[in-house]
């Protein structure tokens, strides 16, 4: 159990569907996180929120986009991808303090065909 | 702005030898929190151990350390004598967040290690 779930674990999608990733945390954090994660290249942040809040895009297409209905879910909805976007998208969650460490997601392996 | 390099992309070790994971970070903040963790084939990061700016003193837990040194930027990871189930992709992070914002993490590559029987 490790307190941020993701659903669903592996994803196939066609280049003009239209798909939704889900994140859950029992964790009581504040903040929540999505993560891309690529073969040979660093983890890259895309989004942040904090209390519900968008507090940080960085720079991703609009295909790609997120929903924070409360601190506890977090969405990533996925519309026209592309091969590219196939990747490992990974949640994780922490408190808004800086002194805490971020609990992430088995993450969703993500596909484009 | 804020950097991790992981020199080290790939590590092989036989079964009980030691192995030391190398870490050098760039911020300017004076406050800032470093962290390694463990991407197992399933995927998921779990967290090892978070260290804060101000507080230099080394850590042990069972076969890991943690040795820290703001002289140098480095925030090197030793696991010693090594099993079969420390293979995976190890991660060091660095964050600058304070109270009241959100934690943004900047990692490092990572560097896969293989531990062989």
């Amino acid at each position: 159990e490790t307190g941020v779930t993701q659903t669903p674990r592996h994803l196939v999608m066609g280049m003009t569907n239209k798909k939704s990733l889900k994140c859950e945390q029992h964790l009581g954090h504040n903040a929540m996180y999505w993560y891309k994660q690529s073969a040979k290249k660093p983890l890259e942040l895309m989004f942040v929120y904090n209390f519900k809040e968008q507090t940080e895009n960085n720079s991703v297409p609009s295909r790609f986009s997120p929903e924070c209905p409360n601190s506890s879910h977090l969405f990533l909805h996925l519309h026209t991808l592309q091969p590219e976007d196939s990747a490992l998208y990974l949640c994780a969650s922490s408190h808004d303090r800086g002194d805490t460490e971020a609990f992430f997601g088995q993450g969703t392996r993500l596909t484009v065909v | 702005a804020q950097k991790v390099t992981q020199a080290q992309t790939e590590i092989s070790v036989v079964e009980k030898e030691d192995v030391t994971l190398d870490c050098v970070y760039e911020t300017r903040d004076t406050t800032y929190y470093l962290f390694w963790y463990k991407q197992p084939p399933s995927g998921e990061l779990v967290f090892l151990i978070r260290r804060n700016s101000f507080d230099e003193q080394n850590e042990i837990s069972g076969r890991y350390s943690w040795n820290f040194q703001k002289s140098t930027s480095s925030f090197n990871f030793t696991i010693t004598a090594s099993q079969v189930v420390d293979s995976a992709v190890y991660f060091c992070a660095l964050s600058e967040s304070g109270y009241g914002s959100a934690r943004q993490l900047t990692f490092g590559s990572g560097t896969q290690l293989t531990v062989l029987p």
